[in-house]
């Protein structure tokens, strides 16, 4: 079984401009959730999908978004990258009745 | 705020030994306390994870004790060996039914176990 796949794995991008991430989660899972990994903060939640649906959302500006695809796929998005943007992001996905929760190996964000 | 504290940040234990990682959190409406394991340049994997109805949970070398009176929580690690040198992470959500929720995570545990 294909675990949670995160495209790409690592990114450079400068400041002021936009990037889109990808995460495909476990064939059957429906409920998607990004994370933040930094030094400095730890994890932090960013947003949940659940069936296309935006469930729950981090204290995180605007410039954040995402959005789920009807296959489950799920993509971030930031706009108008900062430097402080540089983290690595992680996305995980649930099965329904509490079956395990499972992390992709995230995607590497460095903005200079 | 912080809802989930975890310590220490740093652990360093022999080989054979018994590693132990705490957390304490404030909100009683937590209903699922997950522990997670961190390997450079890997994404968490669910360690093992217990709800607040049972005071300890076994899985192999790995308990979760639960104290709720207290809002505690504590990851024991039995004969601790190298390959358990990772970062651990505790954690907590609410109303954890078909989705994950939103995961409230320690700041983790850097775990060293000498061989």
């Amino acid at each position: 079984k294909a675990g949670v796949t995160q495209t790409p794995r690592y990114l450079i991008k400068t400041r002021g401009q936009q990037v889109t991430l990808s995460c495909s989660p476990i064939s059957g899972h429906r409920s998607v959730s990004w994370y933040q990994q930094t030094p400095g903060q730890g994890l932090q939640f960013l947003f949940e999908y659940f069936s296309e649906t935006q469930r729950n959302k981090g204290n995180f500006p605007g410039r954040f978004s995402g959005r789920q695809f009807s296959n489950s796929r799920s993509e971030m998005n930031v706009s108008t990258l900062e430097l402080g943007d540089s983290a690595l992001y992680l996305c995980a996905s649930s099965g329904g009745g509490g079956t395990g929760d499972n992390f992709g190996q995230g995607t590497r964000l460095t903005v200079v | 705020q912080q809802q989930v504290k975890q310590s220490p940040q740093s652990l360093i234990v022999q080989k054979g030994g018994i590693s132990i990682i705490n957390c304490a959190y404030e909100n009683t409406a937590f209903d699922y306390f997950p522990w997670y394991q961190q390997f450079p340049g890997k994404g968490p994997a669910l360690l093992i994870a217990i709800r607040p109805d049972v005071s300890e949970k076994k899985e192999g070398r790995f308990t979760i004790s639960f104290n709720k009176s207290a809002k505690q929580f504590s990851l024991h690690i039995m004969d601790s060996q190298p390959g358990d040198s990772a970062t651990y992470f505790c954690a907590a959500v609410f109303d954890r039914g078909s989705t994950l929720g939103r995961l409230y995570f320690g700041r983790g545990t850097q775990l060293t176990v000498w061989p």
